[in-house]
């Protein structure tokens, strides 16, 4: 069984730039979140996905996006990138049949915004 | 709106020393309470759900309980590779998942 795999893991980027973060989520897995974690700061929900539709977002501009293709891989789209961007983005995959907090994550793709 | 706080922020204790961390929450229509462990520079993994007050959950040294308006991770015995932020995090009637800003535990041998 293979685990939530998230990519890049680390990318550098200037402000006004776009950026594309992807993810695998777990095998069998059909719902997947995106989190934004700041240094020091707990994950901020951006917005979760089941069957290729948004289901649920959190307070996040509409410059963040994502996508959710039929083999359960997400992506997570960011435009105008603004300084405060730079995070930790975590995307986080479970089955629907547990609870929704009972989440695994990826490793993270770190941003940094210059 | 929903909220989490943890206390302490931060956490050191030697081994074998047992200790508690708090999560105090505020949130409509509870319907799950989450305790994770983050290692620096990896992602959340889950450790615990609880559902309702008076419930209770252990792995290992890890203990976490749960009244209407708090939960508490207990730690009995620790370990040096029990260090880690501790997160806790609730669901509710928005069922968006709202995290602490957690607790940094440092265990020293």
């Amino acid at each position: 069984e293979t685990g939530v795999t998230q990519s890049p893991t680390h990318l550098i980027k200037t402000r006004g730039q776009q950026v594309t973060l992807r993810c695998s989520s777990q095998s069998g897995h059909n719902t997947v979140s995106w989190y934004q974690q700041a240094l020091g700061q707990g994950p901020q929900f951006i917005f979760q996905y089941y069957r290729e539709e948004e289901n649920g977002r959190g307070n996040f501009p509409p410059r963040f996006s994502g996508l959710q293709f039929p083999n359960y891989s997400s992506e997570l789209n960011v435009n105008a990138l603004e300084l405060d961007d730079s995070a930790l983005y975590l995307c986080a995959s479970r089955d629907r049949t547990v609870g929704n907090g009972e989440l695994f994550f990826g490793e993270g793709s770190r941003l940094t915004v210059l | 709106e929903d909220q989490v706080t943890q206390s302490p922020e931060a956490l050191r204790l030697q081994e074998g020393e047992s200790s508690s961390l708090n999560c105090s929450y505020t949130v409509s229509g509870l319907r799950g309470l989450f305790w994770y462990r983050q290692d620096p520079g990896k992602g959340p993994e889950f450790l615990f759900t609880l559902y309702s007050a008076g419930e209770e959950k252990e792995k290992e040294r890890l203990k976490a309980t749960l009244t209407k308006k708090e939960s508490f991770l207990h730690i009995t015995a620790p370990k040096p590779e029990d260090s880690a932020t501790y997160l806790c995090a609730v669901s509710g009637a928005t069922n968006k998942l709202i995290f602490g800003t957690g607790t940094l535990l440092a265990v020293q041998p």
